[in-house]
């Protein structure tokens, strides 16, 4: 079955220190998604990719889906504390197939 | 609409007993999707459904576990025999198709 495996699985940076996860699937992917979940909350959508080699910025967030769909990385530029949480890939195989999560990757931000 | 709802919220059961969770999913939402989560560890899929139809369920799940979704709307997560490894943090989502993931607060469940 489809797996996707996230690095690493925890992550402590200085504040103002750059940040990267990656994620890697078993199998081609027709999409991969990215959540942020916060201690004590439920997994939030931060954004979708689609295409091979397509990279997305959200402000300090670069979103990378590889040439073969099969992983992914999440970078994140000067850290803020705001952005302490666990950081989530998910990858669904064949349209209209279940969205499998991977680990996690939980970054500590220290002020 | 207010996004996905979960009841209860928390839910302290006997080791034995069965117990049930209820997923009212945004209203929209043609797919709905059952997860657990345990601490440090990333959402384990259970099973989805496409309006009522039950598309997929993780082999990994005992048949113990049942979902149903009567008429494409809520949802219901039933457990029989609970067992201590069954404590998690059981997650709804649902989505339009292939879009984003909304979910819900979750069902805290401690077997004791």
């Amino acid at each position: 079955g489809q797996q996707v495996m996230q690095i690493p699985q925890y992550q402590h940076v200085q504040e103002g220190e750059d940040f990267t996860t990656y994620c890697n699937s078993s199998t081609t992917l027709s999409n991969i998604q990215w959540y942020k979940q916060r201690p004590g909350g439920h997994p939030v959508f931060l954004i979708q990719l689609v295409k091979s080699g397509e990279v997305k910025k959200q402000k300090r967030l670069t979103f990378q889906f590889g040439e073969a769909k099969k992983n992914s990385s999440l970078h994140i530029t000067a850290t803020q504390t705001t952005d302490v949480g666990t950081y989530f890939c998910a990858g669904r195989g064949a349209s209209g197939s279940r969205l499998t999560f991977g680990e996690g990757t939980q970054l500590t931000v220290n002020p | 609409d207010t996004g996905v709802s979960q009841d209860p919220r928390h839910k302290i059961t006997k080791r034995g007993q069965n117990v049930t969770f209820r997923c009212d999913p945004i209203s929209e939402h043609n797919r709905l999707y059952w997860y657990r989560q345990t601490l440090g560890q990333g959402p384990e899929f259970l099973t989805y459904f496409q309006n009522e139809a039950q598309l997929e369920k993780s082999r990994l799940l005992s048949d113990r576990f049942s979902a149903e979704r009567p008429k494409g709307s809520f949802s219901t997560l039933e457990i029989q025999r609970t067992e201590q490894g069954d404590s998690a943090m059981y997650l709804c989502a649902s989505t339009s198709g292939d879009s984003e993931a909304f979910f819900g607060q979750g069902t805290r469940l401690t077997v004791v």
